[in-house]
């Protein structure tokens, strides 16, 4: 098992701008999901993939897209960056028996 | 909707004692699943234990046990003889029912609880 790596690990952009975070599975995990976590908050639940399919979202804009690859490897994608979301933006592969997180990208917006 | 509630914003513990992290959850589907995660400040997200809804015995991880009291909807954590590096944020979460059976659903999240370990 390899784990979940998250890339980058820190990012700068400025407001209006458009990113990319990307996230590797864990072996064996066919669900990837994404969280979003400002500072001194929980994780907020943006998405879900599963089987390169979004099954699940929650109370996010458009503007925020994922894929999943046929690896399970995953992107989440942001367009015209707010400075609200400066945040870790987390990603979790997932089995039956549990979670496995990244350890996320820290995006600021300016 | 599913919600978790930790109501202690912090912590505090002196070292080798026991301390107890509050969580209660709301949810009306009757399988669900509940984890507790230490967040260091470097930001990862650690697993430290899982209780399922249907698990007739609290569960136990070394120095984490859980409470469950599922009629009070509670599952709070115990850490036993607290070390210096238990030192971080907990949060506790729900896992919602499957969707369709064919993968595994979202983690909702609570507020948090930042414990300070003391020498």
């Amino acid at each position: 098992e390899t784990g979940v790596t998250q890339s980058p690990t820190h990012l700068i952009k400025t407001r209006g701008q458009q990113v990319t975070l990307r996230c590797s599975s864990q072996s064996g995990h066919n669900t990837v999901s994404w969280y979003q976590q400002a500072l001194g908050q929980g994780p907020q639940f943006i998405f879900q993939y599963y089987r390169e399919e979004e099954n699940g979202r929650g109370n996010f804009p458009p503007r925020f897209s994922g894929l999943q690859f046929p690896n399970y490897s995953s992107e989440l994608n942001v367009n015209a960056l707010e400075l609200d979301d400066s945040a870790l933006y987390l990603c979790a592969s997932s089995s039956y028996y549990g979670y496995t997180f990244g350890s996320g990208t820290r995006l600021t917006v300016v | 909707a599913q919600k978790i509630t930790q109501t202690q914003p912090g912590m505090f513990v002196q070292e080798k004692e026991a301390v107890t992290l509050d969580c209660t959850y709301d949810t009306s589907d009757p399988s669900y699943g509940l984890f507790w995660y230490k967040q260091p400040s470097s930001g990862e997200m650690i697993f430290l234990i899982y209780q399922g809804s249907y698990d007739q015995q609290n569960a136990t991880e070394g120095r984490y046990s859980l409470n469950f009291q599922k009629a009070r909807k509670s599952a709070n954590l115990v850490i036993s003889a607290s070390q210096l590096g238990d030192s971080a944020m907990y949060f506790c979460a729900m896992r919602e029912a499957n969707a369709g059976g064919t993968s595994y659903g979202k983690l909702t999240f609570g507020q948090g609880t930042i414990l300070t370990v003391h020498p």
